[in-house]
């Protein structure tokens, strides 16, 4: 049931920008806030990015998120080793009344 | 602080049922509303299952809906999910998270507990 599309995965090297897209529909990302996930290997997700674009405290500001239409996506400057891990955006759909998360998108620094 | 703590996980064959259980500490738990979220082996997350902050509604992922049922005891501070005749794409690691107004988001999640379906 995922409605949310992202790339399978993006890379940079260290200190490089990488950006990841999240495309939706009218129903969800059109209709609610978004938010974005980040899941380093063998542990639980942790929200990186709520309300479109806020950081929850404690999160570096090197992360940034934006929202336009139905679409949104997730900037990583100043790539560190650290966020060499998996990306899932997610909202709440109106249509289908679930919250729905996105495919998700594996970094890699290289 | 605050903490989710899953159990219940364990190895069932096919067409059995398991309970799995969420345990919160550290939060007013009654305020809010709480999901659960599985992954099962080298995929990505799948939303499950949402109950409201008091239990009056109750929304279900269209691959688990009138196999699964979200409740919730707080008095207990203790979410459930039932699982009923589990199938082999069941196998997973179980999350639960609370979702928070304030963040629109799930800012709290459990270590995770894993079921795996099989003979």
């Amino acid at each position: 049931q995922s409605v949310l599309t992202q790339p399978p995965s993006a890379s940079g090297t260290p200190g490089q920008r990488v950006t990841i897209s999240c495309s939706g529909s009218d129903s969800n990302i059109g209709s609610y806030t978004l938010n974005w996930y980040q899941q380093v290997p063998g542990t639980a997700p942790k929200l990186l990015i709520y309300n479109n674009n806020q950081r929850p405290s404690g999160v570096p500001d090197r992360f940034s998120g934006s929202k336009s239409g139905t679409s949104a996506s997730l900037a990583i400057s100043g790539l560190q080793s650290e966020d060499d891990a998996d990306y899932y955006c997610a909202a709440w759909d109106d249509n289908l009344h679930v919250f729905v998360l996105g495919t998700g998108t594996k970094v890699s620094v290289l | 602080q605050v903490q989710l703590v899953e159990s219940g996980g364990g190895v069932v064959q096919p067409g059995r049922s398991l309970r799995l259980s969420c345990a919160a500490s550290g939060v007013t738990f009654s305020n809010f509303g709480m999901h659960w979220v599985r992954q099962a082996p080298g995929k990505g997350l799948e939303w499950v299952a949402v109950i409201w902050y008091d239990g009056s509604k109750k929304n279900y992922a269209d691959s688990v809906k009138g196999r699964f049922t979200i409740s919730r005891e707080n008095s207990k501070n203790t979410l459930s999910l039932q699982i009923n005749s589990l199938i082999a794409e069941d196998t997973a690691i179980y999350y639960c998270a609370r979702f928070n107004g304030a963040y629109n988001g799930l800012d709290v999640w459990g270590q995770g507990t894993t079921v795996t379906v099989s003979s």
